[in-house]
């Protein structure tokens, strides 16, 4: 069975800086997808970015980059110049397969981030 | 911007007693989820809805718990009836041919 691991409850930032959120993932399966998402204090999740572990590029949308290493089964989020509005829960999460039927998602258990000003 | 819709935002009830949450997807999303997310937790599914079927439903207590999606639209979901440990947020979420998921705000139920 696929699961997710995150191993840092929470962690405190200062602002402007990088921030790395660590996410480790166990499948068997050479087919899936790795997501993370931001959940704010008001309980929405807030889809981040997508790594298909077939794509050959680490992801990037805007400040967030996915750091994807297969051989180490690990998708860590980095998040470069942080903002006061980056402190929430941030999950990380695994889909398999990445194709259409059944796309479940498979959470990790979550890092809080603080973002000190 | 679409959205995923849910209702109500919060739901406060005595234990035995029955709750219903409701979501409407985004326009064209044919898969819906329903996920419980208890407190320090990522969330688990329940329920996949593909158009009114259900596609997982091996989560979903079934002897309390109850979804349908019965015109492949919006979708309710009942507890009944409510435990303790029912207390949680239940949140919705929509994708269209298998891309990301994006979810409706929750619903943060309370059993007391």
């Amino acid at each position: 069975a696929q699961k997710i691991t995150q191993t840092q409850p929470g962690m405190f930032v200062q602002e402007k800086e990088a921030v790395t959120l660590d996410c480790t993932y166990d499948t068997s399966d050479p087919s899936y997808g790795l997501f993370w998402y931001k959940q704010p204090s008001s309980g929405e999740m807030i889809f981040l970015i997508y790594q298909g572990s077939y794509d050959q590029q680490n992801a990037t949308e805007g400040r967030y980059s996915l750091n994807f290493q297969k051989a180490r089964k690990s998708a860590n989020l980095v998040i470069s110049a942080s903002q006061l509005g980056d402190s929430a829960m941030y999950f990380c999460a695994m889909r398999l397969p990445p194709n259409f039927g059944n796309e479940k998602l498979t959470f990790g258990t979550g890092t809080r981030l603080t973002i000190i000003p | 911007e679409a959205e995923v819709a849910q209702s109500p935002r919060y739901k406060i009830t005595e234990k035995s007693q029955a709750v219903a949450f409701w979501c409407d997807p985004i326009s064209g999303h044919a898969t819906l989820y329903w996920y419980r997310q208890i407190l320090g937790q990522g969330p688990e599914l329940l329920v996949q809805f593909q158009d009114e079927s259900v596609v997982d439903d091996s989560q979903l207590p079934k002897d309390r718990f109850s979804a349908e999606r019965l015109k492949g639209v919006d979708s309710t979901l009942k507890i009944q009836p409510a435990e303790l440990g029912d207390s949680a947020m239940y949140l919705c979420a929509s994708s269209h041919l298998g891309n990301e998921q994006f979810f409706g705000p929750g619903t943060r139920l309370t059993v007391l």
